[in-house]
């Protein structure tokens, strides 16, 4: 099967800019993630997602930070505007349900997001 | 309550010899605690994982010890090679809802 697609791989954007990733989890997962991976921590969870709703955004940023998930496959997370401490590895994972984690979570290769 | 502490933060083992990786939690409700590798550039690969009803868990040379009394848990990689070079994350859940991580270990394997 295939894995779970993230785009871009790498962005590179000035502080104040705005930037959007993608990710295309692995089909018929109804669950998705978003982790924030920054450089020598592990993946901190952003945003849940089950199917096109979210399930826990607790620690996403909202006053900079969104993310959607239309039609309740792909997603998209934006950054608006971004700031030098947004630096970090953006990781998208899918699993096949709510409560699954402990089953085929799988990751993404992330984008790779340097604020200058 | 949700933290996941692991140690060391990098690791350097000859080929052949053994790695030990260590986390310890918090939150006694957690029960599931599985072990990811990343290389770089890639996202993180589920290695193996435990339920705290076991003590121990053996998927080819990687090990993972379990102690629930003392609420900490490792990994074991046997005969380590250089091809085991990366870094690895313990993490918990909680009823199969999102994971915890640890901060991660780099792991060099000299040749």
């Amino acid at each position: 099967e295939a894995g779970v697609a993230q785009s871009p791989r790498y962005k590179i954007i000035e502080k104040r800019q705005s930037v959007a990733f993608w990710c295309n989890p692995i089909s018929g997962h109804a669950t998705l993630y978003w982790y924030q991976q920054i450089l020598g921590q592990g993946p901190k969870l952003l945003i849940q997602f089950q199917n096109n709703g979210v399930v826990d955004d607790s620690q996403l940023p909202k006053d900079r930070f969104s993310a959607e998930r239309l039609k309740g496959v792909d997603s998209t997370l934006k950054i608006q505007p971004a700031k030098l401490e947004d630096s970090a590895v953006y990781l998208c994972a899918s699993s096949p349900l709510h409560g699954t984690a402990n089953y085929g979570y799988t990751f993404g290769s992330g984008t790779r997001l340097t604020v200058v | 309550q949700q933290q996941v502490k692991q140690s060391p933060q990098s690791l350097i083992v000859q080929k052949g010899g053994i790695s030990i990786i260590n986390c310890a939690y918090e939150n006694t409700a957690f029960d599931y605690f599985p072990w990811y590798q990343q290389f770089p550039g890639k996202g993180p690969a589920l290695l193996i994982a435990i339920r705290p009803d076991v003590s121990e868990k053996k998927e080819g040379r990687f090990t993972i010890s379990f102690n629930k009394s003392a609420k900490q848990f490792s990994l074991h990689i046997m005969d380590s090679q250089p091809g085991d070079s990366a870094t690895y994350f313990c993490a918990a859940s909680l009823a199969g809802l999102q994971l915890t991580f640890g901060s991660g270990t780099q792991l060099t394997v000299l040749p």
